[in-house]
């Protein structure tokens, strides 16, 4: 099975830089995804990290080690557009891809 | 618009009935996944096929099952129906297995929301 933890909420101002931290356990490794999700539509991709580093997408960048099994999303200079669900999710050894419960970002005037 | 299309948008039934979500994927997509969202979970994978075929299962119930069609569309049937069943069901697809592709993401439909009463 897959154990995906990451937190329930955070809080951050316009503007600001905020890390959603992201740690997991699986039977084998294929990759980890992020996902953002506004309440009550489809999630949508936003970064794919299979190899050690970091990958920067403009203002979004994402971060992973195999080894500690962890990851993290950076969110920079903040918009209140970005007010969403947030979901790491990682494909295993047999490729089904396991979704974390997802972050709650509420960004702030 | 992701290019997967999901019906119905919303169901409302009453217990005890059975239903059908109908899931039709990007064109080219072979592969096809089946989500539960419901409002204090997360996303549960249920269930994927692949050309046809089953190729993994999650937490799906024995009342649930699913089938993909020779042209690719998918459907999900959720039978003897539980308050604890409503939820937003999504269907994802994408090109490949995942082994030929660098980046296998999923493709996600809008979803069908069902209500259970």
């Amino acid at each position: 099975g897959q154990n995906i933890d990451q937190p329930t909420e955070m809080t951050a101002t316009e503007g600001a830089i905020v890390q959603i931290n992201c740690t997991y356990q699986t039977s084998g490794f294929n990759g980890l995804f992020w996902y953002q999700q506004h309440a009550g539509e489809a999630p949508t991709f936003l970064s794919y990290n299979v190899l050690d580093g970091l990958e920067e997408k403009g203002r979004f960048s994402s971060f992973l080690s195999r080894s500690k099994g962890y990851s993290y999303l950076l969110l920079k200079e903040l918009q209140m557009k970005d007010s969403a669900s947030y979901l790491c999710a990682v494909r295993d050894g047999d490729y089904k891809l396991s979704f974390g419960a997802g972050t709650t970002v509420t960004v702030r005037a | 618009d992701s290019g997967v299309t999901q019906t119905p948008k919303h169901l409302i039934t009453a217990t005890g009935q059975r239903v059908t979500l109908r899931c039709s994927p990007r064109s080219g997509d072979l592969s096809v996944y089946w989500y539960q969202q419901s409002l204090d979970q997360g996303l549960q994978f249920l269930i994927q096929y692949y050309n046809g075929e089953e190729r993994a299962k999650g937490n799906i119930l024995e009342r649930f099952s699913a089938q993909q069609f020779p042209d690719l569309h998918s459907e999900l049937n959720l039978s003897s129906l539980e308050l604890g069943d409503s939820a937003l069901y999504f269907c994802a697809s994408s090109h490949a297995q995942g082994i030929t592709m660098v980046v296998g993401e999923l493709f996600f439909g809008e979803g069908s929301r069902l209500t259970v009463l």
